[in-house]
């Protein structure tokens, strides 16, 4: 079985500072691991995803993320908060062998605070 | 920009009526999903599909059933909603292998 947890409900950072936000996951074999972001009444949107290789994934709109095996952790990051990256972030993970359906976290909210 | 597109966006109906989301997407995909998420934010897996023909039930068990006669869409319906069904529900796709899954902007529905 796989699951994921985002520790945190919400975080809360100064515009300009360093943005983390934390997932862990839990899976039987190799993961898949995904990043989304949601807007007020929008749908999901991609940010990035780690399938194999490079344990750092660069992604949309200055975040990247770090696989981190031995501490089953994917967490997101971005070095310079924006006002505008205020938003709902969901971590999510999958199994190589499974058929694509996604375990996601329960959710972050982020507050970026001018 | 993902080409896959939800309607209603937004709808208020009366307890019992029978009720239809539609999701289309252009991108040729063969999985296709639909998560229920609930006011506390949490996205739970309802309905998937991979391919014309397949329909199997997700983690969440519904009261809603889907169909996929044609590969670009995926159709959601609830024969007698209730307030219970309240909810905004989340249309998505993807490629076979590792790819990532693909949003339509929602339908919150709300049932009186």
């Amino acid at each position: 079985a796989q699951s994921v947890a985002q520790p945190e409900d919400q975080v809360n950072v100064a515009e300009g500072n360093p943005l983390t936000v934390k997932c862990t996951y839990s899976v039987s074999g190799n993961p898949y691991l995904f990043w989304y972001v949601q807007y007020p009444n929008r749908g999901l949107q991609f940010l990035l995803k780690y399938i194999t290789g490079d344990n750092l994934v660069k992604g949309s709109y200055g975040f990247e993320a770090e696989f981190n095996k031995s501490q089953t952790s994917f967490h997101l990051k971005k070095p310079s908060a924006l006002v505008s990256d205020s938003a709902l972030y969901f971590c999510a993970v999958r199994e190589t062998d499974s058929w694509g359906k996604l375990q996601f976290g329960a959710g972050t909210q982020v507050v970026v605070t001018p | 920009e993902a080409d896959i597109y939800q309607t209603p966006r937004y709808l208020v109906i009366g307890t019992g009526k029978k009720i239809t989301l539609e999701c289309s997407q252009t991108m040729g995909h063969d999985k296709m999903y639909w998560y229920q998420q609930d006011p506390g934010m949490e996205l739970h897996l309802i309905h998937y599909s991979y391919g014309v023909n397949s329909t199997e039930k997700g983690d969440l068990s519904s009261e809603s059933t889907v169909s996929r006669i044609r590969t670009e869409h995926f159709p959601l319906t609830l024969e007698s909603a209730r307030p219970s069904h309240t909810s905004q529900y989340l249309c998505a796709s993807s490629e076979q292998g590792a790819g990532e899954l693909f949003f339509g902007e929602g339908s919150r529905l709300t049932v009186l």
